[in-house]
């Protein structure tokens, strides 16, 4: 199975600063048949379902601000969340749709 | 609007059975991939099973092969989960989520709402 490591586990940061969330996966998540790193972002506030950002490591899903991008490729990625606002406060999980099973990172939780 | 609603989930004692369903809206549910994802109590996510748009494809996670079947019916636009031999750790919150329609869309890019399942004597 690969394995999804993110870091930190908590963060802090103030309002209208930059939060960078990394992800490491224990091998490559490039399909070499499509050129694609299968990679995805989720944020899920209390109470809600996981809400898909971005998909393809930096494609951001329709209606995702965009101040929330993806970068990285192969086994170490990042999601940037720029100018932070109140409702960004969440937890942030990164997976990887490779291969089965379709593994979660551990979750980021983001504070103010 | 796409929309899916879980329903199904309770407690149940160690040992037991549940069937938890999805019924989608808003899509041609035949095109697309479905999945449960499930998270326990101070846990984080856990993909747990999906299937293919014909239901001829069906994978699930180690921890419970042999124990949960997922299914799927075109006509009724659902999908299922059956849940048996249940244990403790299998409490969680459990997710109906549609797969992205490749090439366009990866990973889920829609989730239900969540149905509780507690297991526990």
């Amino acid at each position: 199975d690969i394995v999804m490591t993110q870091s930190p586990d908590s963060l802090a940061v103030s309002l209208g600063e930059r939060a960078t969330i990394n992800c490491k996966s224990s091998q490559s998540v490039l399909y070499s048949s499509d050129n694609k790193n299968h990679l995805s972002w989720y944020q899920q506030k209390p109470g809600q379902p996981p809400k898909l950002l971005i998909y393809w490591a930096s494609t951001r899903q329709s209606g995702v601000p965009d101040r929330f991008s993806g970068s990285g490729s192969g086994t170490d990625f990042t999601l940037t969340i720029t100018s932070l606002q109140a409702e960004d406060v969440a937890v942030y999980y990164c997976q990887q749709y490779h291969s089965g099973p379709f593994t979660f990172g551990q979750g980021t939780k983001l504070e103010i | 609007e796409v929309q899916l609603v879980e329903s199904g989930g309770g407690l149940v004692q160690p040992g037991g059975s549940l069937r938890l369903s999805c019924v989608a809206s808003g899509f041609t549910f035949s095109n697309f991939w479905m999945s449960w994802v499930r998270r326990a109590p101070g846990k984080g996510l856990e993909w747990v099973a999906n299937i293919k748009e014909d239901g001829n494809e069906k994978n699930y996670v180690d921890s419970v092969k042999g124990r949960f079947v997922i299914s799927r019916d075109n006509a009724k636009n659902s999908v299922y989960l059956q849940l048996n031999s249940l244990r403790a750790e299998d409490t969680a919150l459990y997710y109906c989520a549609r797969d992205g329609l490749w090439p366009d869309v990866g990973g889920f890019d829609h989730w239900g709402q969540g149905s509780l399942v507690t297991v526990s004597s």
